[in-house]
């Protein structure tokens, strides 16, 4: 079964209007996960690392106040794209890794469309 | 920068076998790693390199040779389900953050 949980799947908002998604490590504790996204017949692009407990770290080039990222516990992260607009729809996606070996772990995606 | 080149598109028949080449260029490296992602879905692991050579799980086996900065994916006895996006990724850094190739999308044809 899943180890890593994302919530919700598939989501449509309005342009300007906040969206938030969930990460959740079900089976282990995560102090890091991370954020992707990925837009149609693309690669994953990495967005942030979430750390818990802390600040999220930015990859270059991405807004930091527009996807806000809270990390208030071991098994969940979330991500708010705020006053989402059209060209932010995209295929969000987060990661953490855990239990032995180098396994990481994806939820499920979720999908965004922003009309 | 950071760069991870693979094939963009391979088509093959049932049976037949595949290899998917990933050659990287980064700044540091713990490890390549191997997703699987169908249309719509999110990507599932498959493998991981961090030490020269070969490993084999199932149908799916890859390599690494890190003088080369090069690995493969090689999928055997090609399969219907077997038609995907598949992603290379290094592993950068301690923290399993990742960055991934281009992806190559594997047809497989009756």
């Amino acid at each position: 079964g899943a180890v890593v949980s994302q919530h919700p799947s598939w989501v449509i908002c309005k342009s300007g209007t906040s969206v938030k998604i969930e990460c959740r490590s079900l089976d282990f504790q995560a102090t890091t996960m991370f954020w992707y996204r990925q837009f149609p017949k693309q690669s994953l692009m990495l967005m942030a690392t979430s750390n818990e407990g802390s600040k999220a770290t930015y990859e270059q080039g991405v807004e930091k106040d527009k996807f806000l990222i809270n990390h208030a516990s071991l098994t969940l992260s979330t991500l708010t794209v705020t006053s989402a607009h059209p060209e932010d729809s995209s295929f969000y996606i987060c990661s953490a890794g855990g239990g032995s070996g180098n396994t990481i772990y994806f939820g499920e995606g979720s999908w965004l469309t922003v009309v | 920068g950071q760069s991870l080149e693979q094939p963009s598109e391979v088509t093959a028949v049932e049976g037949a076998i595949v290899q998917i080449n990933c050659t990287y260029q980064t700044s540091g490296f713990y490890g390549l790693s191997w997703y699987q992602q169908h249309d719509g879905g999110a990507p599932t692991f498959l493998s991981y390199n961090a030490l020269d050579g070969l490993e084999e799980t199932g149908r799916f086996s890859s390599f690494l040779s890190r003088s080369d900065s090069y690995g493969y994916l090689l999928l055997q006895e090609l399969q219907m389900k077997d038609s995907a996006s598949y992603f290379c990724a290094v592993t950068r850094a301690a923290g399993n953050k990742l960055t991934f190739g281009g992806g190559t999308r594997v047809l497989v044809k009756p």
